[in-house]
Order: structure tokens, then sequence, then C-alpha cells
């Protein structure tokens, strides 16, 4: 089973549209869960961490179940910018800032 | 706001030859990460460093890599005899701290590696 695994996507969608992506991460050890961003061969981009209780930053809201091994990103009044891959990212308790990454799901966001 | 910054953006090297990949963490942070990207798949943890020795290592991350921080401001990831399959983007990232919070990683714009 895959540490983190995502739907690849693409994911199609209009300008203005709301969008949810899921991860799912296999080890229960995990501590610490990050959404980041990342355009065409560029770098990841750290969108925003994922707490227990959920947390909002604008249009972007995450949740965290634990009890599934589940996180979510959900983003609303998509933009033109907004298109990128978006990569579910773990860090294992001990692990030494150990970053787990999934392989992303792609968003492209038309007009 | 401060960054994460790499030096080359871009090397090509021919197989066999030594290469030296460096990175400027970000001023106040104590946490040096590699992590390559090879073309069209994930990112991948390569090495970790804190406090002048590494502190967690891949299987990826076999002898001929090695890591050192050689003044206050530059982390260097070094690759003795390049392979083909070696041909990846590598990223430099820092943390701030260990602890919850001060985990998150700022990842520098990477260096494109071609391996010939």
């Amino acid at each position: 089973r895959k540490e983190v695994e995502q739907d690849p996507g693409p994911f199609n969608v209009p300008e203005g549209a709301t969008v949810a992506f899921n991860c799912t991460y296999s080890n229960s050890a995990s501590q610490s869960f990050f959404w980041y961003r990342q355009d065409c061969r560029k770098e990841p981009k750290l969108l925003m961490s994922v707490y227990s209780s959920g947390n909002e930053d604008g249009r972007f809201t995450a949740q965290l179940n634990r009890a599934s091994q589940y996180i979510s990103l959900l983003i609303r009044d998509s933009k033109l910018s907004d298109s990128a891959t978006y990569l579910c990212v773990v860090n294992l308790e001990g692990g030494y800032n150990k970053l787990i990454f999934g392989a992303g799901t792609r968003l492209a966001v038309h007009p | 706001e401060p960054e994460v910054t790499q030096t080359p953006s871009h090397q090509v090297t021919q197989m066999g030859q030594e290469v030296i990949l460096r990175c400027v963490p970000i001023s106040n942070h104590l946490y040096f990460y590699w992590y390559r990207q090879i073309l069209g798949q994930k990112v991948e943890f390569l090495v970790s460093f804190y406090n002048n020795e590494i502190s967690e290592k891949s299987e990826i991350f076999d002898d001929q890599f090695s890591v050192e921080r050689p003044d206050g401001s530059n982390f260097t990831l070094k690759i003795r005899s390049t392979k083909l399959e070696d041909s990846a983007m590598y990223f430099c990232a820092s943390s701030e701290d260990g602890t919850r919070g001060g985990d998150e990683q700022y990842f520098g714009p990477g260096t494109r590696l071609t391996v010939t």
C-alpha cells in the first residue's frame, strides 16, 4: 500500500467552482500533515498545515480524520491561478521531519 | 520574505563525474533537508541534517551521496560519481525546528541535474 495516496486527476473545473481533493495515508504514527502546491517544474510551495480540528485559510479549507487516516482540501471559488498539482504530505512522529509526499492531484481551472 | 536559495539552477554533467549542489537555507532555520524528484514522479526524501550531522537518510542516499554545512550559511549535497539515474530535480528545504508548528519545510527552487 502506498504511504500517501491521492487521486492523480486531472480535475478540470470552471472558474468559480468548488473542488475537493482527498488523500489517505498508511502510517498511523503520522503526526503532521500538509498540503503543498507544485507548479510545473517548480518547487513545492507550502499551502497550509492541516490541524486535527480542521483549518481554513481564505478560500482553502483542510480537514483531517485521524481515525480514517484521511486528509482533504477544499478550494472554493476557484481561480485560474489555482491551476497546479496539489501534494498531500505527511510527517512521521520521530521521523526527524522526513516528509512523505503523495504523487499529487492535478487541477486545471478553465475560464 | 526569507527564502531558500539554490545554485546552480541547472547542472549538466557526464556519468562518473562529481557534482556539488549548493543551498542557502533560511537564516534562522535549524533543520535542513535534501529531496529529489525524477521527472514525472513524486518528491522523495533523501536526507535530513541537524546540529551538523545527518539525522535521517533514505535508501536512495547511499555512499555516493554526502552532505555538508561548510560554513554558517551554505548547505551542500555532493554526488561523488554520478549515474544516469541521478538525473532529477534536487530540492533543498529548511525548517525552523523539529517541533509541531515549527516543522513546516520551505523549499528552494531546485537544481535540475542532467547526467549524460
